[in-house]
C-alpha cells in the first residue's frame, strides 16, 4: 500500500524568507503523480503544484518549487519570499496512474509565516 | 462555472441521529471522491463514485456509512446513528474522467460535522 509521510508537523518562517517542507512516500509503482495542497484557515483545499514521476525536471509555480528525488522517494516543497498568505496547512499527496484517480494524503505540515 | 459545492457547511447532530452530507460536483465532472479529515490529521480517502456506481469504497467504515451518486442530483454521504468519533470535516472532490492527474482534484469547502 502507498503511504505518504510528512515528518514536520509544524514549521515557521519569517516573512520574505525561504522555507522547505519535507515529504517522503512509499510505493512500488513507477508511474505516479505527486501534489502539494494548501489548506488555509478557510479550510478550502487548494492545489499548489504537481509533479509527474516520469519527468526529471522539478516543477515550479511562481514562488513554489519542488525537489523531486525519485530514487529516494522524496518530494519537498520550497516556498520562496514567504508571504503572510502562505500561512496554512500543507499536504503532500500521491496519486497512482491507475484506471481512476485515487489520492493518498500525508498528515500535513502547519506553516506559520511570521511578520 | 461554480466549483464543487458542499452543504451544509456546518452540521450538528446528536448521538444516534442521521447525518446527510451533500456534494454537487463541478459542471461536467462525473467522478466524485469523499475524504474525511479528523482533527489535527490529514485527509483519509473514503469512497470514489461515478454516476450511479460505487467504484472504490475501501475507505468507508463497514457499518453506518453509505454513499451514493445518482444519475440526477448531488452525491450524498450518509452516516446513520452518528457517534462522537464521527465528528470531522468531510470533503468532497470531483474530477473529469482521467483528468485528475493533470489538474488534481477540485475540492469543495467541506462539511464540518459535530456530534454532541
Amino acid at each position: 500500500a502507498q503511504t505518504v509521510t510528512q515528518s514536520q508537523p509544524e514549521m515557521s518562517v519569517q516573512e520574505a524568507e525561504t522555507v522547505t517542507l519535507s515529504c517522503t512516500y512509499d510505493t512500488s509503482e513507477s508511474n505516479y503523480y505527486l501534489f502539494w495542497y494548501k489548506q488555509p484557515p478557510s479550510r478550502q483545499m487548494i492545489l499548489v503544484i504537481r509533479q509527474e514521476a516520469y519527468k526529471q525536471q522539478n516543477a515550479t509555480e511562481n514562488r513554489f518549487s519542488v525537489n523531486f528525488q525519485k530514487a529516494a522517494k522524496s518530494f519537498s516543497l520550497k516556498i520562496s519570499d514567504s508571504q503572510l498568505g502562505d500561512t496554512a496547512m500543507y499536504f503532500c499527496a500521491f496519486m497512482m496512474l491507475t484506471s481512476y484517480d485515487k489520492v493518498i494524503f500525508g498528515p500535513g505540515t502547519s506553516l506559520s509565516v511570521i511578520p | 462555472n461554480a466549483g464543487v459545492m458542499q452543504n451544509p457547511r456546518h452540521l450538528v447532530r446528536r448521538r444516534g441521529q442521521e447525518a446527510r452530507l451533500r456534494c454537487s460536483p463541478m459542471k461536467g465532472h462525473s467522478h466524485v471522491y469523499w475524504y474525511r479529515q479528523l482533527p489535527e490529521e490529514g485527509l483519509k480517502f473514503m469512497v470514489y463514485l461515478q454516476k450511479e456506481n460505487i467504484i472504490d469504497e475501501s475507505g468507508m467504515p463497514k457499518e453506518r456509512f453509505s454513499a451514493e451518486f445518482p444519475k440526477e442530483g448531488p452525491s450524498i454521504l450518509r452516516i446513520q446513528q452518528v457517534v462522537r468519533g464521527d465528528s470531522a470535516a468531510y470533503f468532497c472532490a470531483s474530477s473529469l474522467p482521467g483528468q485528475g492527474t493533470i489538474s488534481g482534484y477540485t475540492f469543495g469547502s467541506g462539511t464540518r460535522l459535530t456530534v454532541v
